[in-house]
């Protein structure tokens, strides 16, 4: 079985610029995630879709948003880059989301650098 | 609120050492999943282990090990006989349904392991 995939893996913009980046879930897996993660701040929750619905939230600004499509594709976008939006950003996908703590998947991440 | 503390930043051993890295967590939920994920040099997070909180049952799957204990809460992870291939930032992470019904994963810091062969 595939894993979760990431595109593009490695991205260069400049401030004021905007970005989307793209994550295809597990086969099967309808709950997808994202995180940021930094030196400084670490790994940090952003959000969860699940059955095209963002159905959790981290503490990020509205810059930041995403959305899921009917085959549980995911993109998320970040409009008016600043350069502390540098950062490897995962995607992790589960079975289902709700009731359940599924086990998440990981992709290998996309490297946004903000110049 | 929760909360995953891993007080070591990093650990380096020489290789066939035995390494534990140490996780405490912090909840307030009685129902959690305890994780410990590793993110080698090519930034993928590689899912290892998943403990629920009503499993205190010690693991043991190769070279690794898990110590999850309740009363004090930390899921702590063994690494046994270390290889160069261990080398990695290894993360602990919690997971709980929130008051919205939806799952809330908080990760650690990271411990990052050198193993010197």
């Amino acid at each position: 079985k595939a894993g979760v995939t990431q595109t593009p893996r490695y991205l260069i913009k400049t401030r004021g610029q905007q970005v989307t980046l793209s994550c295809s879930p597990i086969s099967g897996h309808r709950s997808v995630s994202w995180y940021q993660q930094t030196p400084g701040q670490g790994l940090q929750f952003l959000f969860e879709y699940f059955s095209e619905t963002q159905r959790n939230k981290g503490n990020f600004p509205g810059r930041f948003s995403g959305r899921q499509f009917s085959n549980s594709r995911s993109e998320m976008n970040v409009s008016t880059l600043e350069l502390g939006d540098s950062a490897l950003y995962l995607c992790a996908s589960s079975l289902e989301q709700g009731a359940r703590t599924d086990t998440q998947y990981f992709g290998p991440g996309t490297r946004l650098t903000v110049l | 609120a929760q909360k995953v503390t891993q007080a070591q930043t990093e650990i380096s051993v020489v290789e066939k050492e035995d390494v534990t890295l140490d996780c405490v967590y912090e909840t307030r939920d009685t129902t959690y999943y305890l994780f410990w994920y590793k993110q080698p040099p090519s930034g993928e997070l590689v899912f290892l282990i998943r403990r629920n909180s009503f499993d205190e049952q010690n693991e043991i799957s190769g070279r690794y090990s898990w110590n999850f204990q309740k009363s004090t809460s930390s899921f702590n992870f063994t690494i046994t006989a270390s290889q160069v291939v261990d080398s990695a930032v290894y993360f602990c992470a919690l997971s709980a349904v929130n008051s919205g019904g939806y799952q809330k994963v908080t990760f650690g810091t990271g411990t990052k392991l050198q193993v010197i062969p």
